[in-house]
């Protein structure tokens, strides 16, 4: 059954580094999401992305993230200068139209020291 | 706007009883509604959703949730607890917005299921 692959599982980074957090979305989609769960919240949306640009995104998604379709198959999530209150479990999803359901990865826990 | 509220953020059953998580949610629009649930470290698991059509929809696990326009509500159930039910489950709510739908999620609520 297709799904989606995010990698790593968990990175840990220090404070004030890059880090790009990656996803292989299901293969025929053409709508990719990003959202990110702080221990013990809720699930928050940060961005969407179709036809190679952002299509929505949240107070969130600031100018210290930014998202890329490098090639056919990866959608990325790069956070430049991390600061702790970052530190979440990230997920990537991906729907083959706007109103179906959106697939979600296992998610890549990020802590920031 | 929409947004999804999930009363109880934490709901205990014993095995065998009733399960009965509690969803409403705002929409200016008809909405897409979902719930998903996520077992400890994993991602986001689709249980059920209803788009359009019979407001009782069934899912995975013997899960099953109905959409009530009147009340708001997209309450899921089951009518009898297992050990392997013990997860959080999250309501979300989905509309037009800007061209695209884009899933907006409760708090999520805690199943702890007592032998």
């Amino acid at each position: 059954e297709p799904e989606v692959t995010q990698t790593p599982s968990h990175q840990v980074t220090q404070m004030g580094q890059e880090v790009i957090l990656r996803c292989v979305p299901i293969s025929n989609h053409l709508y990719f999401y990003w959202y990110r769960q702080i221990l013990g919240q809720k699930v928050e949306f940060l961005v969407s992305f179709y036809n190679n640009e952002i299509s929505e995104k949240s107070e969130i998604f600031d100018d210290q993230f930014s998202v890329e379709r490098p090639d056919g198959s990866n959608f990325t999530l790069k956070i430049r200068s991390t600061k702790l209150e970052d530190s979440a479990m990230y997920f990537c999803a991906s729907s083959d139209q706007v109103n179906t359901e959106a697939f979600f990865g296992q998610g890549t826990r990020l802590t920031v020291v | 706007a929409q947004s999804v509220t999930q009363l109880g953020s934490h709901v205990s059953v014993s095995e065998g009883a009733l399960v009965l998580l509690r969803c409403n949610y705002s929409s200016s629009v008809p909405p897409y509604l979902f719930w998903y649930v996520q077992y400890p470290n994993q991602g986001l698991q689709l249980l059920l959703k209803y788009t359009t059509g019979a407001t009782l929809v069934k899912g995975i696990n013997g899960f099953e949730a109905e959409f009530k326009k009147s009340e708001t509500s997209f309450h899921l159930t089951k009518p009898s607890a297992h050990m392997s039910d013990a997860a959080e489950y999250f309501c979300a709510v989905s509309t037009p917005s800007g061209g695209s739908y884009i899933p907006t999620f409760g708090r999520g609520t805690s199943l702890i299921v007592h032998p």
